[in-house]
């Protein structure tokens, strides 16, 4: 099963739109990581935000902002008034404390395209 | 301090070919993890190393690929014997920690193309 999804293949939005990337988890740990990577055009995985299980406070990062739900065993990703350059895949991902060792669980990420 | 280091970048080989693949972690980082990344398709685990041991290569194919963390050196991820299906990004992820949600740090990966 997977243990992160991200329903949202690909979104379209034209510049100065905001858009929300979904992400799902499922895990049976109680203390977990969650994660959001950037991955643009250049292929390079970039980091953007860890949050763990028991902080749930949404977090604010200029125009990024993260919205964290554990009734829903959700984690989105907001970009308000998105640019040009925000295009990229968007990949949400998992730690669990338990037995897997700090291995990542990746969903299948969100190609996001802004458009001029 | 430099973040991971992966070489080469980009890597050519013929069908039954050996690709290696080596990842330089992050000073004091002493878990290094590999992953995969096939077109189209998110991440996907295949190993986790600490020097001179691998904890888990759960996600490893059984045959052609292996993978060490020599106590000297890089890590160095093996796959004997190419084939087209092999054709993926490989990224490296290091980590001083493990199970305290500590970012993976990732390298800018090898993209292996397999002719």
């Amino acid at each position: 099963a997977q243990k992160v999804t991200q329903a949202q293949t690909e979104i379209s939005v034209v510049e100065k739109e905001d858009v929300t990337l979904d992400c799902v988890y499922e895990t049976r740990d109680t203390t977990y990581y969650l994660f959001w990577y950037k991955q643009p055009p250049s292929g390079e995985l970039v980091f953007l935000i860890r949050r763990n299980s028991f902080d749930e406070q949404n977090e604010i990062s200029g125009r990024y902002s993260w919205n964290f739900q554990k009734s829903t065993s959700s984690f989105n990703f907001t970009i308000t008034a998105s640019q040009v350059v925000d295009s990229a895949v968007y990949f949400c991902a998992l730690s669990e404390r338990g037995s897997t060792l700090g291995r990542l669980y990746f969903g299948r990420g969100t190609q996001l395209t802004v458009w001029p | 301090n430099a973040g991971v280091m992966q070489n080469p970048r980009h890597l050519v080989r013929r069908r039954g070919q050996e690709a290696r693949l080596r990842c330089s972690p992050m000073k004091g980082h002493s878990h290094v993890y590999w992953y995969r990344q096939l077109p189209e398709e998110g991440l996907k685990f295949m190993v986790y190393l600490q020097k001179e041991n691998i904890i888990d290569e759960s996600g490893m194919p059984k045959e052609r690929f292996s993978a060490e963390f020599p106590k000297e050196g890089p890590s160095i991820l093996r796959i004997q014997q190419v084939v087209r299906g092999d054709s993926a990004a490989y990224f490296c992820a290091s980590s001083p920690k493990v199970g305290e949600g500590n970012e993976a740090f990732f390298g800018q990966g090898t993209r292996l193309t397999v002719v």
